[in-house]
């Protein structure tokens, strides 16, 4: 069964304090990484698709990267409004999306 | 171009009752799936539609069930309403569907079962 655990839970940054967010997964077959954000009271936004390990994607202050076992989205001098929820999903040979529960995110002034 | 909507927004209904939400795809998207979002579980996988036909199903009793029309619109029911039914319920298209296509989420419908 492909599963998704993403850490930490719940993460607090200070403005310009860059970190990242683990999205670890067991999957049969890979076909792609997802990663949303999610405000509260909204839907997921989409970030970032990604296929195959060694492949990183990069927007403004956050960049993904894939490996065969997790992805990381590091995030680099975040600001306020960066805070959100940020979800990873995997989606595999089942032919549906698994989501994480999620990295909380709070970026303080 | 315009991206998913979800009516309605918000729903109170009491245990026993039925619900039916409404999903607008992209245009031009055929694939809609829907989602359960709670904050014990997260975001759980409902079932998926393309081209008017269920194409994938999550784990969930019978009481929930779903349909898609020629245009690509979906809509979901959920019978005999239990107060655990209570959550944020999300609608997602893609082009063509399946496990490797990004989905587009829509702003969800938040419901509440008394």
């Amino acid at each position: 069964e492909d599963q998704v655990t993403q850490s930490p839970e719940a993460l607090r940054l200070q403005e310009g304090e860059s970190s990242s967010l683990n999205c670890s997964y067991t999957v049969s077959g890979l076909r792609g990484l997802f990663w949303y954000r999610q405000d509260p009271g909204k839907g997921p936004e989409f970030l970032f698709t990604l296929y195959s390990a060694g492949e990183e994607k990069e927007k403004e202050r956050l960049k993904a990267t894939l490996t065969k076992k997790e992805s990381f989205l590091h995030i680099t001098a975040p600001k306020p409004e960066d805070s959100a929820t940020y979800l990873c999903a995997v989606g595999g040979g089942s032919e549906k999306l698994v989501f994480g529960k999620g990295t909380k995110l709070t970026v303080n002034p | 171009k315009a991206g998913v909507t979800q009516t309605p927004r918000y729903l109170i209904k009491t245990r026993g009752q039925q619900v039916t939400l409404s999903c607008s795809p992209i245009s031009g998207h055929r694939s809609v799936s829907w989602y359960q979002q709670t904050p014990g579980q997260g975001l759980q996988f409902l079932f998926e539609y393309f081209s008017e036909t269920q194409r994938n199903k999550g784990n969930f009793p019978g009481r929930f069930s779903g349909r898609q029309f020629s245009n690509s619109r979906s809509e979901m029911n959920v019978s005999t309403l239990e107060l655990g039914d209570s959550a944020l319920y999300l609608c997602a298209s893609s082009w063509l569907g399946g496990s490797r296509e990004t989905q587009y989420f829509g702003p969800g419908t938040r419901l509440l079962v008394l």
